[in-house]
């Protein structure tokens, strides 16, 4: 099943500016992790964010986690047209095997 | 990044026939292996999870007779669609973790299956 759900399900900017994408989820979590897929390829890790922590940084990427409202959003500054892509969030919940499952995914496109 | 081989890239099948599809963790020991079914323009539905040198724990809804999954060695996971029917035709993607729950799963670059 499904734990986290994507919001917006589509977005499209033009180039240089910023992208927010949002996540929620239901059940507690470990960790929340973003990942990025190109259309027809494997996923690329962008960033995992631990459910003691607030906020993260990597490069253009700013991951926020809310663990009260179960929420967590992915913000892509300076948008470039290489950012056209699927991103979905993803948690690691419960249970011996730790599974990671994923949410419907944003299809974000960038037009130069 | 570590690396996660997925072969083959693409496979054509005839209905009735099985396809076998590799995940092999290249540079690290994976002591558990995900499978994930994509449909286009949807997300990644997990369909098991495999450690090492165990059974593997299939998913709610996801035949395990169906889907053969063995993980005999810490770098190699396999996955078997038996039987092949073209409502299995999709995009199967392989993720593999080193360590525990927070760490980073390396992801495969996906096969994609079609039946005919």
């Amino acid at each position: 099943s499904q734990q986290g759900e994507e919001d917006p399900q589509a977005l499209s900017i033009q180039e240089g500016e910023n992208a927010t994408m949002n996540c929620s989820y239901k059940t507690s979590i470990n960790n929340l992790q973003w990942y990025r897929q190109n259309s027809g390829r494997g996923l690329v890790h962008l960033i995992l964010i631990r459910s003691n922590e607030r906020e993260k940084h990597s490069g253009r990427l700013r991951v926020t986690l809310d663990t009260s409202k179960k929420s967590s959003s992915l913000l892509i500054t300076a948008s470039r047209a290489a950012d056209t892509a699927s991103y979905f969030c993803a948690t690691y919940s419960g249970g011996s095997n730790y599974k990671l499952t994923f949410g419907k995914g944003t299809l974000l496109t960038v037009n130069p | 990044g570590a690396v996660v081989s997925q072969h083959p890239s693409w496979v054509i099948c005839k209905s009735g026939t099985s396809v076998k599809i590799e995940c092999r963790s290249l540079d690290f020991q994976a002591t558990t292996m995900f499978w994930y079914r994509q449909f286009p323009k949807q997300s990644l539905m997990l369909m098991a999870t495999s450690n090492e040198g165990s059974k593997a724990t299939y998913e709610q809804g996801v035949e395990k007779d169906k889907f053969l999954i063995n993980h005999a060695s810490l770098t190699l996971s396999t996955l078997t669609v038996t039987s092949a029917h073209p409502e299995d035709s999709s995009f199967y993607i392989c993720s593999a973790r080193a360590g525990g729950p927070n760490t980073e799963a390396f992801f495969g670059q996906g096969t994609r299956l079609t039946v005919v």
